[in-house]
Formats: C-alpha cells, sequence, structure tokens
C-alpha cells in the first residue's frame, strides 16, 4: 500500500522545545516537501529536497531544521526558535524534481502549550 | 515570484447545482495547474491538473479550462453532491520549473 505517512497525527510541545515530525514515503519519489497551514490560509513552503543529501530552505524557513538522509525520509524539526509554531504541518512528495505532480501526506497538528 | 490569486473564498450552492472556482496567476511561463480538495483535518488530495499545452481536461463531474491569454484557470463541478463539501486549492508552477505556489483556497459547501 503506497503512499505518504506522517507521525504523530497531534502533537503537543511545551515552549522552549524542540520537537521533529516524521515523514515517510514509499513512492520512490525524487523530490519531497514541507509546508505550513494556518487557519483559514494557504500553504507556505518551509523547506524541500529535490534529492538525497539536498535540501533548500523555501519562503519561511526561519525557526526548522531538515535532513535527508534517505530518499524515503525527510524529518522536519522545530526549533525553540520558531516563534509561532501552532500549525499544521504537511509533508508532500513528487516523483520527479522540476516541482512536479506532488502528493500529500495526512497532516500533523503540531499545538504548543 | 509567481502571484496567484484565488476567488471565491467562500462558496455555497445547492446540491445538483455546478460550482465553478476561478484562479488568475501572473507568469505567462507557467506551465502546470493542479487543483487539490481538502477535506477538514485530512491532507490536500490532487482531484485534477492540466498543462499548459491543453485547453481542458474532465474527470467525471470535474473538469479543468485554461485560458493562457488571460492567465487564468478554472475548477468546474457539475451536479455537486454534498461529499464535494471541502476546501479547494489550485496551485501553479512557474515557467523555468521553479517552486509551486498555492492559491489561498475555496471553502465550497454543498447544501442538500
Amino acid at each position: 500500500d503506497g503512499g505518504i505517512t506522517q507521525s504523530p497525527k497531534y502533537l503537543f510541545r511545551k515552549e522552549g522545545q524542540n520537537v521533529t515530525l516524521s515523514c515517510e514515503q514509499n513512492l520512490n519519489h525524487d523530490a519531497m516537501y514541507w509546508y505550513r497551514q494556518d487557519p483559514g490560509q494557504g500553504l507556505r513552503l518551509i523547506y524541500y529536497s529535490q534529492i538525497v543529501n539536498d535540501f533548500q530552505k523555501g519562503d519561511i524557513a526561519e525557526g526548522y531544521s531538515v535532513s535527508r538522509e534517505k530518499k524515503e525520509s525527510f524529518p522536519l524539526t522545530v526549533t525553540s526558535a520558531q516563534k509561532n509554531p501552532t500549525a499544521f504541518y504537511l509533508c508532500a512528495s513528487s516523483s520527479r524534481q522540476g516541482w512536479d505532480t506532488q502528493y500529500f501526506g495526512p497532516g500533523t497538528r503540531l499545538t504548543v502549550l | 515570484g509567481e502571484n496567484v490569486e484565488q476567488h471565491p473564498s467562500t462558496l455555497s450552492v445547492q446540491e445538483g447545482d455546478s460550482a465553478v472556482i476561478k484562479c488568475t496567476y501572473s507568469d505567462s511561463a507557467s506551465n502546470y495547474f493542479p487543483w487539490y480538495k481538502q477535506e477538514l483535518g485530512k491532507g490536500p488530495q490532487l482531484i485534477i491538473d492540466i498543462r499548459s499545452n491543453v485547453g481542458e481536461k474532465k474527470d467525471q463531474r470535474i473538469a479543468v479550462t485554461l485560458n493562457k491569454t488571460a492567465k487564468h484557470f478554472s475548477l468546474h463541478i457539475t451536479e455537486t453532491q454534498p461529499e464535494d463539501s471541502a476546501v479547494y486549492f489550485c496551485a501553479v508552477r512557474p515557467g523555468g520549473y521553479q517552486k509551486v505556489t498555492f492559491g489561498t483556497g475555496t471553502k465550497l459547501q454543498v447544501i442538500p
């Protein structure tokens, strides 16, 4: 059963703590992406990776970090430097580089207490 | 960068009626235009897409039309059903295979 999985579905964090969101895909896609979605708003790009061991900042990378050590995995760390981290986080992947068709995971809702 | 505007932000239709959502973009070299449906608490799901060498594409009750001259494209849903209620996002890939930009979304409500 191919697809993109994100875990956990809900995540609660205290202020000042770092937290890592998981994203895994078994679609053999080269490119992976992280987006942030706030209520009533569109999708804003945090980071993207077009190939293993390489990643680029998106529009709102401050306070976030990523790694891409394996083709199927692209974890996102929300650091304590992110001033307003409460949001819905979406991971996506596409088969090729060049921003081809993106397929999304189910999302992780992060709440900072 | 690419500028994408999506209208309307909310849309209510009676079951069985048609719904139309429109997006405009700024880069005339844009070459790929997907539409996503997002149900509450879930990730967006690709429902249809169109590339710049095609003017229209249909998939059952869903169609997308592209007007490259006017730089806009539209999602058409016919014979709407309550399960069509969701938020719909358009997206645009500018020329040169650059970063995809998403619209701000349209919340569609289908009233039974």
